[in-house]
């Protein structure tokens, strides 16, 4: 079975600053791979597919990066709208997502 | 606009059985695939179950295979999770999740989630 890593688990940034993310897959899910935003009590929200492609009306300081088994999400200048917990989830195989990063005020 | 309501929740004791349902409006029902995400307390999302378009091909995780079965009503734009034997490991948030395209996973809208708890 596919496993999904995600680090960090927290990350504590500044507004403006340049934050990334990384997922990795334990084989090969090519560039099948999203990117999901959840606020709490929130349903999460679609950042990012097939790797790199951005979500309808989702902000173009995000964005994707990577294929196989290494992936980035990238926050150019986070804003006060990003705090929030990040999923990555392959879709190679059925569908499995990654533990999360909570992004946090630092 | 897209919009998903889920409904349905509730408690019920380990061992029985609940439907939760999804209303859909806001795109051609039918035309997409429909998932079922889930979320436990604290934790992380689970996708648990798919199904297509015409309902005649659905998937599901291991976790729930045998016990829960998905179905939808295109007439009714509506979809249904029917759970069975239910654990106190099933206790989560339910979301429905329109899939992008035909059975891609890739869930580009969500309901806002219906909560389900299982006592034991």
């Amino acid at each position: 079975d596919i496993q999904m890593t995600q680090s960090p688990s927290t990350l504590s940034a500044s507004v403006g600053d340049r934050v990334t993310i990384t997922c990795r897959a334990s084989q090969s899910i090519r560039s099948w791979l999203a990117w999901y935003q959840q606020k709490p009590g929130k349903a999460p929200k679609l950042l990012i597919y097939d790797a790199s492609t951005l979500g309808s009306g989702v902000p173009s300081r995000f964005s994707g990066s990577g294929s196989g088994t290494e992936f980035t999400l990238t926050i150019s200048s986070l804003q006060p709208d990003d705090f929030a917990t990040y999923y990555c989830q392959q879709y190679n195989s059925y569908a499995l997502f990654g533990q999360g990063t909570k992004v946090e005020i630092k | 606009e897209v919009h998903l309501l889920e409904s349905g929740g509730g408690l019920v004791q380990a061992g029985g059985s609940l439907r939760v349902s999804c209303a859909a409006s806001g795109f051609t029902f039918s035309s997409y695939a429909m998932n079922w995400v889930r979320q436990a307390p604290g934790k992380g999302l689970e996708w648990i179950s798919v199904i297509s378009g015409s309902g005649a091909n659905t998937y599901y995780a291991d976790s729930v295979k045998g016990r829960f079965t998905i179905s939808r009503d295109n007439s009714k734009n509506t979809l249904y999770l029917q759970m069975n034997s239910l654990r106190a490991e099933d206790t989560a948030v339910y979301y429905c999740a329109k899939d992008l395209g035909v059975t891609t996973k890739i869930f580009d809208y969500w309901g806002q989630g219906t909560l389900v708890t299982v006592s034991s």
